[in-house]
C-alpha cells in the first residue's frame, strides 16, 4: 500500500514561491501504474486539482494557476515536488500530494496534507 | 473546461434512511466520474469510479449511478461514520475538475 507525506514551509510570504516535496513510500514512484499529482483546498472550500507528472517528468497543469505552478520528480529519492510562484492570499490551503491510478484517473492514495498560510 | 455542480450543498439525514446527491457536469463526461468522501482534518478518499464502480473496501451501501452529465451517489442506510463532505471528480477532460462537494450530516 503506498503512502505519501508531504513536507513543507507553512508560512510564506506575498511574493514569494511556495515549495513542497512529496515523498512516497511503498512503492517505487516509477511504478508505471500512477502518475503523481497535486491537489490544493482552501480552508472551508472545495478541492482543486494543480497538476500530475509522470516518473519519466511528463506534466499536466490546471490553467487556473496561468503557469506559476512547476512539478518535478526526483525517481532517486522517491519524491516528487511543487513550485507555485508569486504567492497571494488566495493560494493559501492545505495542499495535498497523490497518486493517480493511470486507467481510471482517479486519486487512489493520499497524503495527510500540509496547511500553507501565505500572509506578510 | 468542464464545470461540475453539486446538489444539494447539505443534507441532514437520520441514520438508517437513504441519502441522494446529485451531480452534474457543463457537457457530457460519459461515465468519466468519480466520487470522493472527505471527513474533518483528513485526506478524500475514494468512493466510486466510472460512475458506478465501488472502490476496494467501499461498503455496499455507497452506489453511484448515472452517464453523460447526470449522476447520482446513494448511501441506502446512513450510518453515523458517514457523516462528511461527498465530492464528484469528472476525469474525461482535462483539466480534472471537481464539483464544490455536499456535506452529509446525520440527524
Amino acid at each position: 500500500q503506498l503512502q505519501l507525506q508531504e513536507s513543507g514551509p507553512g508560512p510564506v510570504k506575498p511574493w514569494e514561491t511556495l515549495s513542497l516535496t512529496c515523498t512516497v513510500s511503498g512503492g517505487s514512484i516509477r511504478s508505471t501504474n500512477y502518475y503523481w499529482g497535486w491537489i490544493r483546498q482552501p480552508p472551508g472550500q472545495g478541492l482543486e486539482w494543480i497538476g500530475n507528472i509522470y516518473y519519466t517528468g511528463g506534466t499536466y497543469y490546471n490553467p487556473s494557476l496561468k503557469g506559476r505552478a512547476t512539478i518535478s520528480v526526483d525517481t532517486s529519492r522517491n519524491q516528487f515536488s511543487l513550485k507555485v510562484t508569486s504567492l497571494t492570499a488566495a493560494d493559501t490551503a492545505v495542499y495535498y500530494c497523490a497518486a493517480l491510478q493511470g486507467t481510471t484517473v482517479t486519486f487512489h492514495f493520499w497524503g495527510q496534507g500540509s496547511l500553507v498560510t501565505v500572509s506578510s | 473546461e468542464i464545470v461540475v455542480t453539486q446538489s444539494p450543498a447539505s443534507l441532514s439525514v437520520s441514520p438508517g434512511e437513504r441519502a441522494t446527491l446529485s451531480c452534474r457536469a457543463s457537457q457530457s463526461v460519459s461515465s468519466n466520474l468519480a466520487w470522493y468522501q472527505q471527513k474533518p482534518g483528513q485526506a478524500p478518499r475514494l468512493l466510486i469510479n466510472g460512475a458506478s464502480t465501488r472502490a476496494t473496501g467501499v461498503p455496499a451501501r455507497f452506489s453511484g449511478s448515472g452517464s453523460g452529465t447526470e449522476f447520482t451517489l446513494i448511501i441506502s442506510s446512513l450510518e453515523s461514520e458517514d457523516s462528511a463532505v461527498y465530492y464528484c471528480k469528472q476525469y474525461n477532460n482535462w483539466p480534472l475538475t471537481f464539483g464544490g462537494g455536499t456535506k452529509v450530516e446525520i440527524k
